[in-house]
């Protein structure tokens, strides 16, 4: 049964940079059939989708975030990371990762980052 | 971006009552719509895949309709356990988008 992890520090400073990776146990990510996302949710509030990756390396990130955000993945780890660039106080948020096949059927168990000197 | 609007944003009912969340699309998703609920500190877990059909282990008590623009999802005699928030999620263009979100209270 394919489980995901989310690291990463819990706590950012304002301009920095946040990096997280998600840890993929117990299936492969070399199929082409998932796209491994990135997700997050603001305190108290609704999802918001970062983007995805797959495993040839193509990255999606929604145009919101687009010039701050990466994507990367690394097969013989089984990692996917992200990196946000620049942050703010509007990034504190819970970050997800997740498997996108028939739907987000796998999701991590969110790590909260906040952003604060 | 599509956008996905959600209606209630929130309700109150009885254990046994029937409940339905409708969803709104901005253009046509054909059939390209999940359902998600999400307990408090928990991730979403999917329940609904491609507008109707239930995801594996999810009880036969929720269901999910619709196609094109207009989206619904029932829980057709709603327990305790199901209190939660509830997000429709289109896959049909990027970004994936969500509604904001309907949450569920027992009365």
């Amino acid at each position: 049964q394919v489980q995901l992890q989310e690291s990463g520090p819990g706590q950012v400073k304002p301009s920095q940079t946040l990096s997280l990776t998600c840890t993929v146990s117990g299936g492969s990510m070399t199929s082409d059939v998932y796209f491994w996302t990135w997700i997050r949710q603001h305190p108290g509030k609704g999802l918001e989708w970062i983007g995805y990756i797959y495993h040839g390396g193509t990255t999606f990130y929604n145009p919101s975030l687009r010039s701050r955000v990466s994507m990367s993945i690394d097969m013989s780890k089984n990692q996917v990371s992200l990196k946000l660039s620049s942050v703010t106080a509007a990034d504190t948020a819970v970050y997800y990762c997740a498997r996108e096949g028939v739907g987000l059927d796998v999701w991590g168990q969110g790590t909260t980052v906040i952003v604060s000197s | 971006d599509i956008q996905m609007t959600q209606s209630p944003s929130s309700l109150s009912a009885s254990v046994g009552d029937r409940v339905t969340i409708t969803c709104q699309a901005t253009q046509d998703i054909s059939n390209y719509l999940n359902w998600y609920q999400q307990k408090p500190g928990k991730a979403p877990k999917l329940m609904i895949y491609d507008a109707s059909n239930l995801a594996t282990g999810v009880p036969s008590r929720f269901s999910g309709s619709g196609s094109g623009t207009d989206f619904s999802f029932t829980i057709i005699s709603l327990q305790p356990e199901d209190i939660a928030t509830y997000y429709c999620q289109q896959y049909d263009n990027l970004p994936r988008t969500f509604g904001q979100g309907t949450k569920v209270e027992i009365k």
